[in-house]
C-alpha cells in the first residue's frame, strides 16, 4: 500500500547533527499528523496540521519542529536530540473532518536511532 | 488511572480458539472508541470502529460497555495471520485527537 509513505524508513543520527523526515500522502486527504512511538509506551501524538494549519502541539520540546507546505507533505525536522527521543516516528492522515469518524491512515515509519 | 489501559499480554492462544481483550478508559465522556492493529515493525491499521453498543465485522466483534467504561475485542476461529499486537483507542474530542493503549499483544500458534 502507498497511500501514506514516508522516508528515510531508518535513521541514524549523532545529538549534533540536523536531519529531517518527510511523509507524503496520496489520498487527497487534508489533516496530517505526527507521532512518536517508543517502545514500551503507547503512540503519543506530537502535531496535528489541517488544511496546513497546525492545531496541536502535544507540548513537544522545539527540537522537533514540523513543516507542511501543503496538505499532501509534511516534514519534521530534527536539531540536538537526546538519545532517548529514539523511536519510530509515524505520520498519517485523514480527511480532515474534525470528528471521530475521521479515519487516520497511518505510513510505516521512520526508526530513528539517536546516539 | 491511565486514558487508556490494556493487558500487554502476551496472549498465546492455538489456531481456532476464540480470544477476548478488554480495554479500560478513563473520562466517561468520551464517545468513540477504536481498535487497531498493529503488526511486528509495521504501522497501525484500523480494524474496527466502536461508536454505540458494538461492532461485528466476520469473527471480530467489538463491544462497548459505558456503565463500567472498559471495550472488548473478541476474535472467534483465530487464524495464525491474527498474530499482532492490537492497539485500543479513544478519540479525544478535537481534531486528530487519538489517544492510545499500549496495546495487546496476541500470538496464535498451529
Amino acid at each position: 500500500e502507498t497511500g501514506v509513505t514516508q522516508t528515510p524508513r531508518h535513521l541514524v543520527m549523532g545529538m549534533t547533527n540536523k536531519k529531517s523526515l518527510k511523509c507524503e500522502q496520496h489520498l487527497g486527504h487534508n489533516a496530517m499528523y505526527w507521532y512518536k512511538q517508543s517502545a514500551k509506551k503507547p503512540l503519543e501524538l506530537m502535531f496535528v496540521y489541517n488544511f496546513k494549519e497546525q492545531t496541536e502541539n502535544n507540548s513537544v520540546p522545539s527540537r522537533f519542529s514540523p513543516e507542511c507546505p501543503n496538505s499532501s507533505h509534511l516534514f519534521l525536522h530534527l536539531h540536538t536530540l537526546q538519545p532517548e527521543d529514539s523511536a519510530l516516528y509515524l505520520c498519517a492522515s485523514s480527511l480532515g473532518m474534525g470528528t471521530a469518524i475521521d479515519t487516520q491512515y497511518f505510513g510505516p515509519g521512520t526508526r530513528l536511532t539517536v546516539l | 488511572r491511565k486514558e487508556v489501559e490494556q493487558d500487554p499480554g502476551p496472549f498465546n492462544v492455538p489456531e481456532g480458539a476464540t480470544v477476548a481483550f478488554n480495554c479500560t478508559y478513563s473520562n466517561s465522556a468520551s464517545q468513540s472508541f477504536f481498535w487497531y492493529r498493529q503488526d511486528c515493525r509495521k504501522e497501525p491499521k484500523l480494524l474496527m470502529s466502536v461508536y454505540s453498543s458494538g461492532n461485528e465485522d466476520g469473527r471480530f466483534t467489538a463491544q462497548l460497555n459505558r456503565a463500567s467504561q472498559y471495550i472488548s475485542l473478541l476474535i472467534r476461529d483465530s487464524k495464525l495471520s491474527d498474530s499482532a499486537t492490537y492497539l485500543c483507542v479513544k478519540y479525544g474530542g478535537s481534531q486528530g485527537n487519538l489517544i492510545f493503549g499500549k496495546g495487546t499483544k496476541l500470538s496464535v500458534k498451529p
